[in-house]
């Protein structure tokens, strides 16, 4: 079975401060996939980036960054001068590659990002 | 871009009606999926579906929930007969089998069981 864990409920910045959600997984397939999702208070799932198991190369989007470490079943998401607009609820995914679109999704960690 | 649809956006319905939610898939994807999120709490798979059939299916997804493709555009959700524990948001996605593993979602169709 697959389990991911966001130890982070909430999390509260100031804008333009750097701020890490943690997410920790844990699976006994070689081949699997990791997602994070951004859901705005408006409440839809906004995909952000998918990493598979044999591609441990961090990532970075403009102010967004994620760092996949297989060794600590780790795959944390950074976003760099927070904005306001960041404000959401983001949730770390998983799936194997038995049904690749059936993913096990984290709690969520709850970012608010203040002006 | 193409998206993933989906209606309605909200819906009340009393305990024990029937209720179908619906969606329209991206239109070269092969594989669909309905999830449901219970307000402030996390995203949960229900049941995916490829090739017209059932694929997999999780605990939640019991006899009163059923799942039909019935005109190759449409994807649609039922349940039988609502309780109460129903009112969540239900999320249709599908995807690519050449990009397998990324989901697209629709925004949702928000359920309320009174």
């Amino acid at each position: 079975a697959q389990k991911v864990t966001q130890a982070q409920t909430e999390i509260s910045v100031v804008e333009k401060e750097d701020v890490t959600l943690d997410c920790v997984y844990e699976t006994r397939d070689t081949t699997y996939y990791l997602f994070w999702y951004k859901q705005p208070p408006s409440g839809e799932l906004v995909f952000l980036i998918r990493r598979n198991s044999f591609d441990e190369q961090n990532e970075i989007s403009g102010r967004y960054s994620w760092n996949f470490q297989k060794s600590t079943s780790s795959f944390n998401f950074t976003i760099t001068a927070s904005q306001v607009v960041d404000s959401a609820v983001y949730f770390c995914a998983l799936s194997v590659n038995t049904n690749a679109g059936k993913s096990t999704f984290g709690d969520g960690t709850t970012l608010t990002v203040k002006p | 871009e193409p998206e993933v649809t989906q209606t309605p956006s909200h819906q009340v319905t009393q305990m024990g009606q029937e209720v179908i939610l619906r969606c329209v898939p991206i239109s070269n994807h092969l594989y669909f999926y309905w999830y449901r999120q219970i307000l402030g709490q996390k995203v949960e798979f229900l049941v995916s579906f490829y090739n017209n059939e059932i694929s997999e299916k999780s605990e939640i997804f019991d006899d009163q929930f059923s799942v039909e493709r019935p005109d190759g555009s449409n994807f649609t959700l039922k349940i039988r007969s609502t309780k109460l524990e129903d009112s969540a948001m239900y999320f249709c996605a599908s995807s690519d089998f050449r990009e397998a593993g990324e989901l697209f979602f629709g925004e949702g169709s928000r359920l309320t069981v009174l």
